[in-house]
């Protein structure tokens, strides 16, 4: 059975800290890693992926991926109310289909 | 680019009837198309798989006749819940697998999501 696990949360934090997201995942064939996006009665929406090992940055998001531990995460700097959604850990087996975490419900308190 | 259009995006219809989703990759072709199905506060289940040109593979508990996907061309896929009852109600989402020029990475992009109630 391969997993995604995820801390359902929510997890709360104050406006401007930094929000730290985490996933693991039990397929060591795993090749790419997903964070997804999703506000209540709206679909997911793609915040950004990574299938090397280490830090990719995007704006304020950073994903950071260790294949050895099996484990990635998505740290959101300086968090705005408007970070406050659901997110969504993916990933993508080799030759298989994406496989979801249930998701973690971030709230930034203003 | 990865601009996806799903239609409806909300559909009342009365139990028994069927109700028919579209699905457009408008910038990209889409060799590959997930259904997916989401109940309030929970989370997104997978339907079904389907190819372009070949016959949907859908996961174990859903009713292939029940759930007709049509993925006919690389831009354009179908749901059509037939016979609709008020348990099918739930909000479904296509989402056509994006290619990633360069990266070789295959991205999993989403519609915006048809909210089907059945009365």
């Amino acid at each position: 059975q391969k997993e995604v696990e995820q801390n359902s949360g929510p997890l709360s934090v104050p406006e401007g800290a930094i929000a730290s997201l985490n996933c693991t995942y039990s397929d060591r064939g795993s090749q790419s890693f997903f964070w997804y996006r999703q506000y209540s009665g709206k679909s997911p929406e793609l915040i950004m992926f990574i299938y090397s090992n280490g830090d990719k940055e995007d704006g304020r998001f950073t994903a950071q991926l260790n294949k050895a531990s099996q484990y990635v995460s998505l740290l959101i700097r300086d968090s705005q109310p408007s970070d406050s959604a659901t997110y969504l850990c993916a990933v993508n087996p080799f030759f298989q289909n994406f496989v979801f975490g249930p998701g973690t419900r971030l709230s930034v308190l203003p | 680019g990865a601009v996806v259009s799903q239609h409806p995006s909300r559909v009342i219809c009365k139990s028994g009837t069927s109700v028919k989703i579209e699905c457009r990759s408008l910038d990209f072709q889409a060799t590959t198309m997930f259904w997916y199905r989401q109940f309030p506060k929970q989370s997104l289940m997978l339907m079904a798989t389907s190819n372009e040109g070949s016959k949907a593979t859908y996961e174990q508990g859903v009713e292939k006749d029940k759930f007709l996907i049509n993925h006919a061309s690389l831009t354009l896929s179908t749901l059509t819940v037939t016979s609709a009852h008020p348990e099918d109600s739930s909000f479904y989402i296509c989402s056509p697998l994006m290619e990633v020029q360069r990266s070789g990475a295959n991205v999993l992009t989403f519609g915006a999501g048809s909210r089907l109630t059945v009365l």
